[in-house]
């Protein structure tokens, strides 16, 4: 079945550590996306992929890295500048790039912790 | 700016009854609009969506909205609840160019048996 793997479920980082969570989607989608999800704030845009090598700052992106070097892929890197990790991370894929009227695909999400 | 409001925080219905769930929108043309449902711990599952044409769409599970422009407004409906629609619902909007959607905060739902 097509669809998008984000890995792993749960995460736990330490201070002053950065850690990566993946994300893969086989639908042959062309946009990407990583969004931050906190209680009671919605989902927040951290960066966004149109096509491969090139990606977009989003609302939230201090703090965070992300590099797309193949279609399938776009991890997100939380660095230890992101001084508030502990969220859910959601990535998302849409079919076609800057087109709005694309609704996205979620993965089931990776819940980062601070140890 | 566009912006998604979504009024109620939490919301408490009992199986069987009717459902509306409010959203409001700012943007400048017409809206692509959506609503999505997500489970504790799971990712957001697309109920349905409006671009343009009939205002009232219908979706997955029973569920159907309204696009009211005169009030902005896309509200989410279900003529009778089941247990299993106990969860968080998202309004979002289409961003123009960037292809993103910009989200309202999400109505919870609990289902009282």
């Amino acid at each position: 079945d097509g669809g998008i793997t984000q890995s792993p479920k749960y995460l736990f980082r330490k201070e002053g550590q950065n850690v990566t969570l993946s994300c893969e989607q086989n639908l042959n989608h062309d946009a990407m996306y990583w969004y931050r999800q906190d209680p009671g704030q919605g989902l927040r845009l951290i960066y966004y992929s149109q096509i491969v090598n090139d990606f977009q700052k989003g609302d939230i992106a201090e703090g965070y890295s992300v590099s797309r070097e193949k279609k399938e892929s776009f991890p997100l890197t939380v660095t230890s500048a992101q001084k508030n990790p502990t969220a859910f991370y959601l990535c998302a894929s849409s079919h076609r790039a800057g087109d709005s009227n694309q609704p996205q695909h979620f993965g089931d999400g990776t819940r980062l912790s601070i140890l | 700016a566009q912006s998604v409001t979504q009024p109620d925080i939490h919301i408490t219905v009992s199986e069987g009854a009717s459902l509306e769930l409010r959203c409001n929108y700012s943007y400048g043309a017409t809206p692509y609009l959506f609503w999505y449902v997500q489970s504790p711990g799971q990712g957001l599952q697309l109920l349905l969506k409006y671009f343009s044409g009939d205002t009232l769409v219908q979706g997955i599970k029973g569920f159907e909205a309204e696009f009211k422009r005169s009030q902005s407004s896309f509200n989410l409906r279900k003529p009778s609840v089941h247990w299993s629609d106990a969860a968080e619902y998202f309004c979002a909007v289409g961003r123009g160019s960037q292809g993103n959607l910009i989200f309202g905060k999400g109505t919870k739902l609990s289902v009282k048996p």
